[in-house]
């Protein structure tokens, strides 16, 4: 099993429509989970950080984490042919105690005008 | 800009020459990550690092691969005798702290091996 998995798509939504991305991991003591966009050629950006249970809103990204179901997912609001990148989840490695993070493989989202 | 500053950006070597990268982090930050990725793959980290010290390297290749983060200067990664498989985007990301964890990327070094 891979540490941190994702769908890599690509998910493809209209231009408006909330876009969903989602991410699981497997060391039950993660304690901090990371969304990075990265566009083609480009560096990651980091887009959201999230670490207690719940919702975490910023702008038209929210960022959801269920630590019970290892389950952290992106959405994304409003959709932008902008906003179409490669999404990263990444989990820190807490055993590390060194700030290691661990990515999954990235979405491709495409949004249509 | 206090971004994190990378360079080269890309960079061209043949086969048996070495790589050097460079990495400023940004402004503040005193950590320093390196990460792999690999045509087709995620990133995959390679070594932390603070100032003269490796903190963890379990990321690095056990051979021809180092790195450091001198007092005065950039972080360094140091490639010997490249290979074809060493053919990837470098990234660099640094950190305020480690307790957030929050890394922040720089633009990137693409090496090719010819």
């Amino acid at each position: 099993q891979k540490e941190v998995e994702q769908n890599s798509g690509p998910l493809s939504v209209p231009e408006g429509a909330i876009a969903s991305l989602n991410c699981t991991y497997s060391d039950r003591v993660s304690q901090s989970f990371f969304w990075y966009r990265q566009y083609s050629g480009k560096s990651p950006e980091l887009i959201m950080s999230i670490y207690s249970n719940g919702d975490k809103e910023d702008g038209r990204f929210t960022a959801q984490l269920n630590k019970a179901s290892q389950y952290v997912s992106l959405l994304i609001r409003d959709s932008q042919p902008s906003d179409s990148a490669t999404y990263l989840c990444a989990v820190n490695v807490p055993s590390s105690n060194t700030g290691k993070l661990i990515f999954g493989q990235g979405t491709t989202l495409q949004v249509k005008p | 800009n206090a971004g994190v500053m990378q360079n080269p950006r890309h960079l061209v070597r043949r086969r048996g020459q070495e790589a050097r990268l460079r990495c400023s982090p940004m402004k503040g930050h005193s950590h320093v990550y390196w990460y792999r990725q690999l045509p087709e793959e995620g990133l995959k980290f390679m070594v932390y690092l603070q100032k003269e010290n490796i903190i963890d390297e379990s990321g690095m290749p056990k051979e021809r691969f180092s790195a450091e983060f001198p007092k005065e200067g950039p972080s360094i990664l140091r490639i010997q005798q490249v290979v074809r498989g060493d053919s990837a985007a470098y990234f660099c990301a640094s950190s305020k702290t480690t307790e957030a964890y929050e890394q922040y990327f720089g633009p990137g070094t693409r090496l090719t091996v010819t």
